[in-house]
């Protein structure tokens, strides 16, 4: 009875290439979101997501763009892949814009390995 | 958001009580503390949060400081299964942009 599962939980990819991660939460959240760790395990928000609102953090390449065909689904996608993108991506979602109440509920994380 | 500094590790024995300390000195009046936990390989995972007064919940408890400029994550029966990175973030309230979760607390239980 996974909460918040992404698929899939491996990628290796060839630099260039386009790649998407699918999420999906089944806690009827209003809010998901995407984070990224990286190899030094600093994990940073990407974007947050709800009701049709999107935030981004500035700092994110667009070359990465979320896509929500629903509340309950945020995809990423992510266009002309690079060694740099080589990273753990989180998804998430909360109750509430920020999590305020009751915090984030995480995935379990997709390994992104660019080569 | 304000930083915050924690120790690098830390040691606890299976069945004593885990006491996580954080430093978060510059935090402004309308910050909250929240702690997260990442066992490996796994996504964070929300354990509590407060504002200035002391907190409990079936997890931990969280003991602020009355300047909150720092606070204390007390695991009350570590167990094996605690055995995670413990992160330690302040953030302002249905804000959400620019987090950033440190290096947090490697918290080793010794059986």
């Amino acid at each position: 009875d996974t909460a918040v599962s992404q698929t899939p939980k491996y990628l290796v990819t060839q630099m260039g290439n386009d790649k998407s991660i699918k999420c999906e939460q089944n806690l009827g959240h209003d809010t998901m979101y995407w984070y990224k760790q990286d190899s030094k395990k600093f994990l940073k928000i990407m974007f947050s997501y709800n009701n049709k609102e999107l935030i981004i953090n500035e700092t994110v390449p667009n070359r990465f763009s979320p896509k929500s065909p629903d509340k309950a689904h945020l995809n990423l996608h992510i266009n002309s892949l690079e060694l740099g993108d080589s990273a753990v991506y989180f998804c998430a979602s909360s109750q509430e814009r920020g999590g305020s109440n009751y915090g984030y509920t995480f995935g379990s994380g997709t390994r992104l390995t660019v080569v | 958001d304000a930083k915050t500094t924690q120790p690098t590790s830390m040691d606890c024995a299976e069945g004593r009580a885990a006491n996580l300390p954080c430093n978060h000195s510059t935090i402004s009046g309308n910050e909250y503390v929240y702690w997260y936990r990442q066992i490996h390989s796994q996504g964070p995972q929300y354990i509590i949060h407060g504002l200035k007064n002391n907190e409990t919940n079936e997890m931990a408890s969280l003991i602020i400081t009355e300047d909150r400029k720092s606070s204390t994550l007390i695991l009350p029966h570590a167990t094996l299964r605690d055995t995670a990175v413990y992160y330690c973030i302040v953030r302002v309230a249905n804000r959400d942009d620019k987090i950033i979760f440190g290096k947090g607390t490697r918290l080793h239980i010794l059986p």
